[in-house]
């Protein structure tokens, strides 16, 4: 069964402290994908990958950072974690050269307190 | 700036119920749409539409595109409890990138 694993479905942090969110994927999928979900914000973008190495901002980059050094692995780095990245953080992945596929991780629900 | 928008944003009806979800987008680069079910995890793949007027089914769902007036509907028939979840539509804008609605929040009472 073909899987996108995200490292940990709850954390507790505190503000000011660096965060790491990792995600594994199993599919040989070009394009991963970090996005935040927010009760009546819906699924926002943070950034994306569509290679080993390369990254692309997206809808909210700003307090987060990103890192693709394996195809499968894509990290997303909170770099002084503040109350309001508290979110459920949503890795995804897709193949390369369509319109959709994404398969989706389970989800990180992160509290900053 | 790329937008989806879904309506309503919270719907409760009685099982056997038919409801009707909608999402409409106004987007610069239309590669398809998407809806997605997600119950407590991860949100889970349900139709992908690139043609205009041609419905899709699963089961007891279905969903259209249309693409002149920018929307699509999401149609569960004869409701079941199983059904309750948040439904996620989004639309693919070239490179890849998924751009999501607000979700809406479908709960079935039996």
């Amino acid at each position: 069964d073909v899987k996108v694993t995200q490292s940990s479905r709850y954390l507790v942090k505190r503000t000011g402290e660096k965060v790491f969110l990792e995600c594994v994927q199993d599919m040989d999928h070009e394009n991963m994908f970090w996005y935040r979900q927010d009760p009546g914000l819906g699924l926002r973008l943070i950034y994306f990958s569509y290679d080993v190495k390369m990254k692309e901002k997206g809808d909210i980059p700003e307090g987060y950072s990103v890192s693709r050094e394996k195809k499968e692995r894509f990290s997303l780095i909170l770099e002084s974690a503040s109350t309001n990245q508290t979110s459920m953080y949503l890795c995804a992945s897709s193949p390369g050269g369509t319109g959709g596929g994404y398969t989706f991780g389970s989800g990180t629900r992160l509290t900053v307190v | 700036e790329d937008k989806v928008v879904q309506s309503p944003l919270s719907l409760v009806v009685h099982e056997g119920d038919t409801v009707t979800l909608n999402c409409s987008y106004e987007v610069t680069n239309f590669r398809s749409l998407l809806w997605y079910k997600q119950e407590k995890k991860a949100p889970t793949f349900l139709f992908m539409l690139t043609s205009s007027g041609i419905e899709k089914k699963s089961g007891r769902l279905s969903s259209i595109l249309d693409k002149k007036e920018l929307f699509s509907i999401l149609n569960i028939t004869a409701t079941q409890t199983g059904d309750s979840a948040v439904y996620l539509c989004a639309v693919s804008v070239g490179a890849q990138k998924l751009v999501f609605g607000q979700g809406t929040r479908l709960t079935i009472n039996p």
